[in-house]
């Protein structure tokens, strides 16, 4: 069974500081990444996607990728209050095609 | 506008009784994709086609049906078979360069 592992939280930080999130998959051969974030209540809405080990910086968000370890980031600095949100991962697989498979989700509560 | 709908927003179902849940895009993509939420949790797989008249099933498909007769409509039927259907569900679209989803609002649906 491929797995992506998150956090659950809540991860709590006040506004202005630095929040991290953090996810592991256990494909190995996965090549594509991806970070959503979801309002309760709302659908998904995708902020960043990332192929290659490294950074990916795009505004407040960076997202880290390191194959070896099998784990991918995101950095959302100077948080909001409107970043409070659930924070999905999500992988694609190399045996379902162009299907992704989801954690579970790290809740963020920015504090003002 | 380009998008993903879909309907209804909120849906009761009797004990015994079968759903069909619409999903429709104008977005042009090949493959569509539907998963299920459960609160506090992530989305897990139900069916996902690559291409018209092709799906393939994913983690929990027991209990759903779907077809694809149409690039821009994958409708989920939850069947009577399915024991517990009370969660979130989301249809997504992705286009061909493999990147991250477009999802749809959801539907809701309950049992009753």
């Amino acid at each position: 069974q491929k797995e992506v592992e998150q956090n659950s939280g809540p991860l709590s930080v006040p506004e202005g500081a630095i929040a991290s999130l953090n996810c592991t998959y256990s494909d190995r051969g996965s090549q594509s990444f991806f970070w959503y974030r979801q309002y309760s209540g709302k659908s998904p809405e995708l902020i960043m996607s990332i192929y290659s080990n490294g950074d990916k910086e795009d505004g407040r968000f960076t997202a880290q990728l390191n194959k070896a370890s099998q784990y991918v980031s995101l950095l959302i600095r100077d948080s909001q209050p409107s970043d409070s949100a659930t924070y999905l991962c999500a992988v694609r697989i190399s045996q379902a095609g162009t299907a992704l498979i989801f954690g579970k989700g790290t809740t963020l509560s920015v504090s003002s | 506008d380009g998008g993903i709908t879909q309907s209804p927003k909120y849906l009761f179902r009797k004990e015994g009784q079968n759903v069909t849940l619409s999903c429709e895009q104008n977005l042009n993509h090949d493959a569509m994709y539907w998963y299920r939420q459960d609160p506090g949790q992530g989305l897990r797989l139900i069916y996902y086609s690559q291409i018209v008249n092709d799906f393939q099933k994913g983690d929990i498909a027991e209990g759903y049906s779907v077809s694809r007769e149409k690039k821009e409509s994958f409708p989920l039927t939850v069947t009577s078979a399915q024991k517990n259907p009370t969660a979130f569900y989301l249809c997504a679209s992705g286009g061909p360069t493999g990147g991250g989803y477009t999802f749809g609002s959801g539907t809701r649906l309950t049992v009753v």
